[in-house]
């Protein structure tokens, strides 16, 4: 089965860190771009990080720059996110995504056609 | 970073209706516009892609059309299971994505 599978959500106090990890199956992992996604419960969806097919580049919202690291294990079919530094406002529901290339003649665009069911992230004193 | 802005968080409306959803880009984005459906409790799925392609399975109630800077996804012929919030994203750039439109059925 095609799936992304997320893990390591938790409760952190304020300053403290965490590392999630997206388990990918019945894809090839190791071509596709990557994403994190956070929701706060009841909000919208807001870009969090990227990482290309190897691992050789990363970029960051500039409200994680600095705090938080992408990085992927191709032989492990797995996402991380090292997250560290932890504020209150981190606190929501992180998703993991892969990115495919779609085109439509004369163009292509990437689109993020498939999701993990999220981990629930609480930073609290 | 581009912004996003779908200007209604919420609309109604009746089975059978048809329900048009917009959302206006900063700047010009060509057609790097898609559409995510999500339903309470359940991960996004994408609906559209490239503005005004359907996405595999997705029924053909859906549909998205526009380019440049004003997009719309309409949802013909309302059913109960479209209840959900509806999000577009631009891959012009750094992803972003739109603040979301909640659809309830009347």
């Amino acid at each position: 089965e095609v799936q992304l599978v997320e893990s390591g959500g938790g409760l952190v106090q304020p300053g403290g860190s965490l590392r999630l990890s997206c388990a990918a199956s019945g894809f090839t992992f190791s071509s596709n771009w990557m994403h994190w996604v956070r929701q706060v419960p009841g909000k919208g969806l807001v870009w969090v990080s990227r990482i290309n097919s190897d691992g050789s580049s990363t970029t960051y919202a500039d409200s994680v720059n600095g705090r938080f690291t992408i990085s992927r294990d191709n032989a492990k079919n797995t996402l991380y996110l090292q997250m560290s530094s932890l504020r209150v406002e981190d606190t929501a529901v992180y998703y993991c995504a892969r990115v495919s290339l779609y085109c439509s003649t004369p163009r292509c665009s990437d689109a993020f056609d498939l999701w993990g069911q999220g981990t629930m992230v609480t930073v609290s004193s | 970073d581009i912004q996003l802005t779908q200007s209604a968080s919420s609309l109604s409306a009746y089975v059978g209706d048809r329900v048009t959803i917009t959302c206006r880009a900063s700047q010009t984005i060509s057609t790097s516009l898609n559409w995510y459906q999500q339903k309470p409790g359940e991960a996004p799925k994408l609906l559209i892609y490239l503005a005004s392609n359907l996405q595999s399975a997705v029924p053909s109630r859906f549909s998205g059309s526009g380019s440049g800077s004003d997009f719309t996804l309409t949802i013909s012929n309302l059913q109960p299971e479209d209840l959900a919030t509806y999000y577009c994203q631009q891959t012009y750039s750094t992803p972003t994505f739109g603040g979301g439109t909640k659809v309830e059925i009347k």
